[in-house]
């Protein structure tokens, strides 16, 4: 059972416009979520996390917005660039050791 | 540069051969991850230890073994009993027990000949 959803396997847009990333879970018990961001043969990196408390946390270009009541999480990279181009992994934590991903959006920044 | 070094980057295995993949980390962390990443689906973890001499299993801990010997080393041993062992594997660490935020090495693609 896929406790974490990304709906969109892959999403392309120009370079300069907003790339809105979207993720849903089912499990209100999750308290921390978090992107992270892979190209191909390497291991994940870190993006941007937030805590159930809060419902928007900024990093430069990255935002990400939690609407707890939907259960809805979403990452928007604004200005979007050819680096951003990658593969976008939303994950949920629930207490110590428990962190369930996404399956991932292939995100294209066309130049 | 501290770091997760995972090897081999590549490996080909006969059916019925174990094979060990190898993850050392120099960030001084704790707790130590082993994931597996297959296409279409999401990172699924296989074993994680939190200390030294200590192990859990994940989701999918089956055809799969591990050791905790040392803090910086964390070897994952796919066995004959892995049904389908043709995947990525991804090792990570984090700091303490309470944090999401993995490390994560460059990973080792294993394929079963």
């Amino acid at each position: 059972d896929q406790q974490v959803k990304q709906n969109s396997p892959s999403l392309s847009v120009q370079e300069g416009r907003i790339s809105i990333l979207n993720c849903d879970y089912t499990n209100s018990m999750f308290d921390y979520f978090l992107w992270y961001k892979k190209y191909p043969a390497e291991g994940p990196t870190f993006l941007i996390s937030i805590s159930s408390i809060k419902d928007k946390n900024e990093d430069g270009r990255f935002t990400v917005f939690l609407n707890k009541s939907a259960k809805h999480l979403s990452l928007h990279i604004v200005p979007s660039q050819p680096g951003d181009s990658a593969v976008y992994f939303c994950a949920a934590e629930r207490g110590a050791n428990n962190l369930f991903f996404g399956t991932g959006t292939r995100l294209t920044v066309i130049p | 540069d501290g770091g997760i070094t995972q090897s081999p980057k590549y490996l080909f295995r006969k059916e019925g051969q174990n094979v060990t993949l190898s993850c050392e980390q120099n960030l001084n962390h704790d707790a130590m991850y082993w994931y597996r990443q297959d296409p279409g689906q999401g990172l699924r973890l296989i074993y994680y230890s939190q200390i030294v001499n200590d192990f859990q299993k994940g989701d999918i801990a089956e055809g799969y073994s591990v050791s905790r010997e040392k803090k910086e080393s964390f070897p994952l041993t796919v066995t004959s009993a892995q049904k389908n062992p043709t995947a990525f594997y991804l090792c990570a660490s984090t700091k303490g027990r309470n944090t999401g935020e993995l490390f994560f090495g460059e990973g080792s693609r294993l394929t079963v000949l």
